[in-house]
Protein backbone atom coordinates (compact mmCIF):
# COMPACT_ATOMS: atom_id res chain seq x y z
CA UNK A 1 0.00 0.00 0.00
CA UNK A 2 1.47 3.33 -1.03
CA UNK A 3 -0.78 5.13 1.43
CA UNK A 4 -1.24 8.63 0.30
CA UNK A 5 1.13 10.27 -2.68
CA UNK A 6 1.65 13.67 -3.97
CA UNK A 7 3.19 14.25 -7.47
CA UNK A 8 5.45 16.52 -8.22
CA UNK A 9 7.40 16.53 -5.36
CA UNK A 10 8.75 19.69 -6.04
CA UNK A 11 7.69 22.42 -8.41
CA UNK A 12 9.55 26.18 -10.03
CA UNK A 13 6.66 28.27 -11.14
CA UNK A 14 6.66 31.62 -12.60
CA UNK A 15 4.14 34.03 -11.30
CA UNK A 16 0.90 34.02 -13.72
CA UNK A 17 1.68 30.03 -14.54
CA UNK A 18 -1.17 27.63 -13.64
CA UNK A 19 -0.32 24.39 -12.28
CA UNK A 20 -2.38 21.41 -11.05
CA UNK A 21 -0.96 19.77 -7.68
CA UNK A 22 -2.24 15.66 -7.51
CA UNK A 23 -3.15 13.92 -4.39
CA UNK A 24 -4.33 9.95 -4.52
CA UNK A 25 -4.70 7.54 -2.04
CA UNK A 26 -5.39 3.88 -1.50
CA UNK A 27 -6.75 3.93 2.28
CA UNK A 28 -10.23 3.90 1.01
CA UNK A 29 -10.38 7.27 3.57
CA UNK A 30 -13.65 9.11 2.84
CA UNK A 31 -12.44 12.85 3.57
CA UNK A 32 -8.96 14.69 2.22
CA UNK A 33 -7.61 17.94 3.15
CA UNK A 34 -5.45 20.29 1.04
CA UNK A 35 -2.96 22.43 3.75
CA UNK A 36 -0.01 24.82 2.96
CA UNK A 37 2.87 24.85 5.44
CA UNK A 38 4.83 28.15 6.02
CA UNK A 39 8.00 28.94 7.97
CA UNK A 40 6.28 29.67 12.11
CA UNK A 41 2.29 29.08 10.63
CA UNK A 42 1.84 25.95 11.01
CA UNK A 43 -0.52 23.88 8.55
CA UNK A 44 -2.89 25.77 7.30
CA UNK A 45 -6.22 24.46 5.81
CA UNK A 46 -6.94 25.31 1.81
CA UNK A 47 -9.72 23.40 1.17
CA UNK A 48 -11.31 19.85 1.98
CA UNK A 49 -13.53 17.35 0.92
CA UNK A 50 -15.48 15.43 3.81
CA UNK A 51 -16.65 12.74 1.09
CA UNK A 52 -16.84 12.25 -2.75
CA UNK A 53 -18.73 14.81 -3.89
CA UNK A 54 -18.55 17.57 -1.76
CA UNK A 55 -15.76 19.74 -1.27
CA UNK A 56 -15.44 23.28 0.90
CA UNK A 57 -13.40 26.45 1.96
CA UNK A 58 -10.58 25.99 4.24
CA UNK A 59 -8.90 29.32 6.14
CA UNK A 60 -6.79 30.23 3.38
CA UNK A 61 -8.95 29.07 -0.09
CA UNK A 62 -8.07 32.53 -2.39
CA UNK A 63 -5.94 31.68 -5.65
CA UNK A 64 -6.24 28.22 -5.26
CA UNK A 65 -9.16 25.65 -7.24
CA UNK A 66 -9.81 22.23 -6.07
CA UNK A 67 -11.39 18.87 -7.26
CA UNK A 68 -12.31 15.76 -5.72
CA UNK A 69 -12.13 13.61 -9.13
CA UNK A 70 -13.42 10.23 -7.59
CA UNK A 71 -13.13 8.86 -4.22
CA UNK A 72 -8.78 8.64 -4.15
CA UNK A 73 -8.40 11.42 -5.88
CA UNK A 74 -8.19 15.63 -4.64
CA UNK A 75 -6.15 18.21 -6.58
CA UNK A 76 -5.68 21.53 -5.97
CA UNK A 77 -5.20 24.15 -9.03
CA UNK A 78 -3.22 27.26 -8.93
CA UNK A 79 -4.96 29.12 -11.91
CA UNK A 80 -2.19 32.07 -11.76
CA UNK A 81 0.68 31.27 -9.33
CA UNK A 82 2.19 34.20 -7.26
CA UNK A 83 4.93 34.60 -5.07
CA UNK A 84 3.00 34.64 -1.58
CA UNK A 85 1.74 30.75 -2.88
CA UNK A 86 5.24 29.91 -2.53
CA UNK A 87 5.90 26.97 0.04
CA UNK A 88 4.90 23.16 1.06
CA UNK A 89 2.03 21.66 0.35
CA UNK A 90 0.76 18.55 1.96
CA UNK A 91 -2.57 16.68 1.45
CA UNK A 92 -3.75 14.53 3.97
CA UNK A 93 -6.93 11.95 4.41
CA UNK A 94 -8.99 10.72 7.15
CA UNK A 95 -11.35 7.79 7.46
CA UNK A 96 -14.41 9.34 8.95
CA UNK A 97 -16.05 12.03 6.73
CA UNK A 98 -18.10 12.97 9.78
CA UNK A 99 -16.15 12.09 12.56
CA UNK A 100 -14.37 14.68 14.30
CA UNK A 101 -11.85 11.88 16.32
CA UNK A 102 -9.98 10.21 13.31
CA UNK A 103 -5.98 10.45 12.80
CA UNK A 104 -5.17 12.70 9.62
CA UNK A 105 -2.85 11.16 7.55
CA UNK A 106 -0.87 12.88 5.60
CA UNK A 107 1.69 13.16 1.56
CA UNK A 108 4.98 13.46 1.25
CA UNK A 109 4.55 17.19 -0.01
CA UNK A 110 5.08 19.02 -2.88
CA UNK A 111 7.67 22.11 -2.39
CA UNK A 112 6.51 24.96 -4.58
CA UNK A 113 8.90 28.02 -5.80
CA UNK A 114 6.66 30.89 -7.37
CA UNK A 115 9.43 33.31 -9.13
CA UNK B 1 -13.62 29.45 13.78
CA UNK B 2 -11.37 27.78 16.36
CA UNK B 3 -7.84 29.78 16.86
CA UNK B 4 -4.39 27.56 18.30
CA UNK B 5 -1.71 29.40 20.18
CA UNK B 6 1.10 27.26 20.73
CA UNK B 7 4.20 27.98 23.18
CA UNK B 8 6.91 27.87 22.49
CA UNK B 9 8.20 28.43 19.29
CA UNK B 10 11.53 27.21 20.31
CA UNK B 11 12.85 24.27 23.15
CA UNK B 12 15.97 23.38 23.40
CA UNK B 13 16.97 20.80 25.89
CA UNK B 14 19.60 18.36 27.38
CA UNK B 15 19.34 14.88 26.69
CA UNK B 16 17.39 13.08 29.33
CA UNK B 17 15.23 16.36 30.68
CA UNK B 18 11.56 16.46 29.49
CA UNK B 19 10.41 18.80 27.75
CA UNK B 20 6.77 20.33 27.89
CA UNK B 21 5.02 22.29 25.18
CA UNK B 22 1.46 24.00 25.73
CA UNK B 23 -1.25 25.01 23.48
CA UNK B 24 -4.82 26.92 23.92
CA UNK B 25 -7.35 26.92 22.04
CA UNK B 26 -10.47 29.38 21.47
CA UNK B 27 -13.93 27.15 20.59
CA UNK B 28 -15.35 25.31 23.46
CA UNK B 29 -17.41 23.06 21.25
CA UNK B 30 -13.47 21.63 20.02
CA UNK B 31 -13.53 17.84 20.90
CA UNK B 32 -10.38 16.24 19.49
CA UNK B 33 -7.03 17.49 20.22
CA UNK B 34 -3.62 15.27 18.17
CA UNK B 35 -0.17 15.96 18.56
CA UNK B 36 1.70 15.74 15.25
CA UNK B 37 5.29 15.06 14.93
CA UNK B 38 7.66 16.31 11.89
CA UNK B 39 10.95 15.47 11.32
CA UNK B 40 13.16 17.68 8.47
CA UNK B 41 11.78 17.25 5.30
CA UNK B 42 9.19 14.22 6.42
CA UNK B 43 5.38 14.52 6.04
CA UNK B 44 3.82 15.53 9.86
CA UNK B 45 2.79 11.92 11.66
CA UNK B 46 0.32 11.43 14.32
CA UNK B 47 1.81 10.99 18.12
CA UNK B 48 -0.57 11.06 20.54
CA UNK B 49 -4.01 12.46 20.89
CA UNK B 50 -6.98 13.11 23.43
CA UNK B 51 -10.27 13.41 23.19
CA UNK B 52 -12.46 16.10 24.96
CA UNK B 53 -13.53 13.46 27.86
CA UNK B 54 -10.29 12.23 28.90
CA UNK B 55 -8.39 14.78 31.09
CA UNK B 56 -5.18 12.78 30.80
CA UNK B 57 -3.45 10.09 28.51
CA UNK B 58 0.28 8.50 28.36
CA UNK B 59 1.73 6.38 25.69
CA UNK B 60 5.19 5.44 26.94
CA UNK B 61 7.33 8.56 27.34
CA UNK B 62 5.23 10.83 25.73
CA UNK B 63 1.73 12.10 27.46
CA UNK B 64 -1.08 14.68 26.74
CA UNK B 65 -3.21 16.65 29.62
CA UNK B 66 -6.65 18.36 28.67
CA UNK B 67 -7.62 21.42 30.81
CA UNK B 68 -11.13 21.58 28.79
CA UNK B 69 -12.30 24.86 31.28
CA UNK B 70 -9.15 26.66 30.90
CA UNK B 71 -8.99 25.59 27.47
CA UNK B 72 -5.67 24.38 27.11
CA UNK B 73 -3.91 21.18 27.05
CA UNK B 74 0.35 20.02 26.65
CA UNK B 75 2.49 17.68 25.61
CA UNK B 76 4.97 16.24 27.63
CA UNK B 77 7.72 14.24 26.42
CA UNK B 78 10.12 12.59 29.63
CA UNK B 79 13.80 11.26 28.95
CA UNK B 80 14.12 12.84 26.05
CA UNK B 81 16.62 11.89 23.12
CA UNK B 82 18.25 13.02 20.23
CA UNK B 83 15.49 11.42 17.76
CA UNK B 84 12.68 13.52 19.83
CA UNK B 85 14.37 16.47 17.78
CA UNK B 86 11.50 17.88 15.03
CA UNK B 87 8.70 20.19 15.34
CA UNK B 88 5.98 19.45 17.29
CA UNK B 89 2.14 20.75 16.23
CA UNK B 90 -0.50 20.70 18.39
CA UNK B 91 -4.11 21.05 16.99
CA UNK B 92 -7.58 21.03 18.04
CA UNK B 93 -10.96 19.81 16.17
CA UNK B 94 -13.35 22.01 14.78
CA UNK B 95 -17.13 22.27 13.37
CA UNK B 96 -18.57 23.67 10.58
CA UNK B 97 -21.64 24.86 11.08
CA UNK B 98 -23.64 22.16 13.32
CA UNK B 99 -21.69 19.36 11.57
CA UNK B 100 -18.24 18.40 12.68
CA UNK B 101 -16.19 17.61 9.53
CA UNK B 102 -13.00 17.04 11.70
CA UNK B 103 -11.44 19.74 10.57
CA UNK B 104 -7.97 20.63 12.13
CA UNK B 105 -6.33 23.77 13.37
CA UNK B 106 -3.37 23.65 14.07
CA UNK B 107 -0.80 25.61 16.42
CA UNK B 108 2.33 27.68 15.02
CA UNK B 109 4.96 24.92 15.63
CA UNK B 110 7.57 24.20 18.17
CA UNK B 111 10.85 23.23 17.05
CA UNK B 112 12.79 21.39 19.62
CA UNK B 113 16.30 20.22 20.01
CA UNK B 114 17.82 17.42 22.09
CA UNK B 115 21.48 17.92 22.23
CA UNK B 116 23.64 14.91 23.36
Amino acid sequence: NAGVTQTPKFQVLKTGQSMTLQCAQDMNHNSMYWYRQDPGMGLRLIYYSASEGTTDKGEVPNGYNVSRLNKREFSLRLESAAPSQTSVYFCATKQGAWSGYNEQFFGPGTRLTVL
Amino acid sequence: GENVEQHPSTLSVQEGDSAVIKCTYSDSASNYFPWYKQELGKRPQLIIDIRSNVGEKKDQRIAVTLNKTAKHFSLHITETQPEDSAVYFCAASSRAGGTSYGKLTFGQGTILTVHP
